[in-house]
């Protein structure tokens, strides 16, 4: 159990487009979600926090703006990335924390990645 | 800001076993330590998690220090797909129940056959 998919999971685009990215957990309901962004050789960089039904908290330097979190069920979030530029190229990743998790539980389960290259 | 410190590599013999070791000397009280593993372009993995005691799942093993400054992830018997990048985390309380997971900068394990 605790699947989480990711949609696509690498894309091509020119820069100046909008590209939408999918996260889905597949077997079990998450109250929040978090997007994460990981350079070549880098380790992993919280971008946002999403929780279910309310607006996504942005860490600091992430632009809420250029980068759009919907949460609209407990089963799926997207990650917009508006007005793609080269510097925006990289992986990115959601992971996703069961609905009552408890502290024990308290387990991110990622999913694999979306490569993103804006040309 | 809590923060953990890994050497960046480390190389072991395949079916030996292996110990990684973490600093975390500014973690609070009610932080967990967590370990996540990542392949190449995949995501990462959960290894295991504990807060005070010793851990064992049938993953790894992980031993805490008991001042909790410091703790190492064990692998008995590496193989040859345990070759990633091993991240030693702290889970953080931002606010009431809402945590966040802070990375470190990982350590990539080589096995030799």
């Amino acid at each position: 159990g605790a699947v989480v998919s990711q949609h696509p999971s690498w894309v091509i685009c020119k820069s100046g487009t909008s590209v939408k990215i999918e996260c889905r957990s597949l077997d079990f309901q998450a109250t929040t979600m978090f997007w994460y962004r990981q350079f070549p050789k880098q380790s992993l960089m919280l971008m946002a926090t999403s929780n279910e039904g309310s607006k996504a908290t942005y860490e600091q330097g992430v632009e809420k703006d250029k980068f759009l979190i919907n949460h609209a069920s407990l089963t799926l979030s997207t990650l917009t990335v508006t007005s793609a530029h080269p510097e925006d190229s990289s992986f990115y990743i959601c992971s996703a924390r069961r609905h009552g998790a408890g502290i024990i539980q308290e387990t991110q389960y990622f999913g694999p990645g979306t490569r993103l290259l804006v040309l | 800001d809590a923060k953990t410190t890994q050497p960046n590599s480390m190389e072991s013999n395949e079916e030996e076993p292996v110990h990684l070791p973490c600093n975390h000397s500014t973690i609070s009280g009610t932080d967990y330590i967590h370990w996540y593993r990542q392949l190449p372009s995949q995501g990462p993995e959960y290894v295991i998690h504990g807060l005070t005691s010793n851990v064992n799942n049938r993953m790894a093993s992980l031993a805490i220090a008991e001042d909790r400054k410091s703790s190492t992830l064990i692998l008995h018997r590496a193989t040859l797909r345990d070759a990633a990048v091993y991240y030693c985390i702290l889970r953080v309380r931002i606010s009431g129940s809402n945590y966040q997971l802070i990375w470190g900068a990982g350590t990539k394990l080589i096995i030799k056959p």
